[in-house]
C-alpha cells in the first residue's frame, strides 16, 4: 500500500533561521510528487511538482528536491508569512490508483518573529 | 476568478439529516475530486470523476452519493448524517495531458458539523 510520511510533525523557526521538512515514500513506481501549502481554514495551494529523483523546484525562499525515497522541502531565511502546514502526496504509477494521490499528514510550520 | 469554489463554506445540522454539498470550477479541467479532512488534518480521497464518470470510489459509507451533471461540477450528497461525518470536505480538479495527472487544485472547503 502507498505510503506517505512527513517529518516533523511540527517545526517552531525563527525568522531566518532555515530548515528543511521532510517526505518519505513508499509507492510502486512514483508518477509525480506534490508539496502543498495549506493555512488555516483554506484549502491546499499547490507550490510544486517533482516527476522524477534528482529534479529541483524553487519558488521565493522554497526549494523542493527529490530522491528514489524521499523529497525535501527547503526554506531558506523564513518570515512569519511562511507559517503554515505544508502537504506532500504521490501520485503513485499503478493502475487502478492512477488518479489518486496519496497524502501525508503533514507538517505545521511556525515561524516568529 | 474563482477557480474551485465550494457551497456553502459552513454547514451545521443534526444527526439523521440528509444534505448536500455543491462544487463548481471554471479551471476548465476533466477531473474532479472529493476530499475529505478530518480533525487531524489528515486529507483523504473519497470520489474522482473523470469526464462525468466515476473512476474512484473508495471505501465509503453509501450514505455518501457523489454526482456530476457535467465536467465543470460535482456534488456530495450525504444521507442520514452521523457524528462521525463532522470534517471539512474539500473538492479539486485536474487535468490529464499524455497519462500525466498534473497538479489538484483545491477548493475552500466546506466544514460539516454534525450535531
Amino acid at each position: 500500500e502507498d505510503q506517505v510520511t512527513q517529518s516533523p510533525e511540527a517545526l517552531r523557526l525563527q525568522e531566518g533561521e532555515s530548515s528543511s521538512l521532510n517526505c518519505s515514500y513508499t509507492v510502486s513506481g512514483l508518477r509525480g510528487l506534490f508539496w502543498y501549502r495549506q493555512d488555516p481554514g483554506k484549502g491546499p495551494e499547490f507550490l510544486f511538482t517533482l516527476y522524477s529523483a534528482g529534479e529541483e523546484k524553487e519558488k521565493e525562499r522554497l526549494k523542493a528536491t527529490l530522491t528514489k525515497k524521499e523529497s525535501f522541502l527547503h526554506i531558506t531565511a523564513p518570515k512569519p508569512e511562511d507559517s503554515a502546514t505544508y502537504l506532500c502526496a504521490v501520485h503513485p504509477n499503478s493502475g487502478g490508483s492512477n488518479y489518486k494521490l496519496t497524502f501525508g499528514k503533514g507538517t505545521l510550520l511556525t515561524v516568529n518573529p | 476568478d474563482t477557480a474551485v469554489s465550494q457551497t456553502p463554506k459552513y454547514l451545521v445540522t443534526q444527526m439523521g439529516n440528509d444534505k448536500s454539498i455543491k462544487c463548481e470550477q471554471n479551471l476548465g479541467h476533466d477531473t474532479m475530486y472529493w476530499y475529505k479532512q478530518d480533525s487531524k488534518k489528515f486529507l483523504k480521497i473519497m470520489f474522482s470523476y473523470n469526464n462525468k464518470e466515476l473512476i474512484i470510489n473508495e471505501t465509503v459509507p453509501n450514505r455518501f452519493s457523489p454526482k456530476s451533471p457535467d465536467k465543470a461540477h460535482l456534488n456530495l450528497h450525504i444521507n442520514s448524517l452521523e457524528l462521525g461525518d463532522s470534517a471539512v470536505y474539500f473538492c479539486a480538479s485536474s487535468n490529464e495531458l499524455w497519462g500525466i495527472r498534473y497538479e489538484q487544485y483545491f477548493g475552500p472547503g466546506t466544514r460539516l458539523t454534525v450535531t
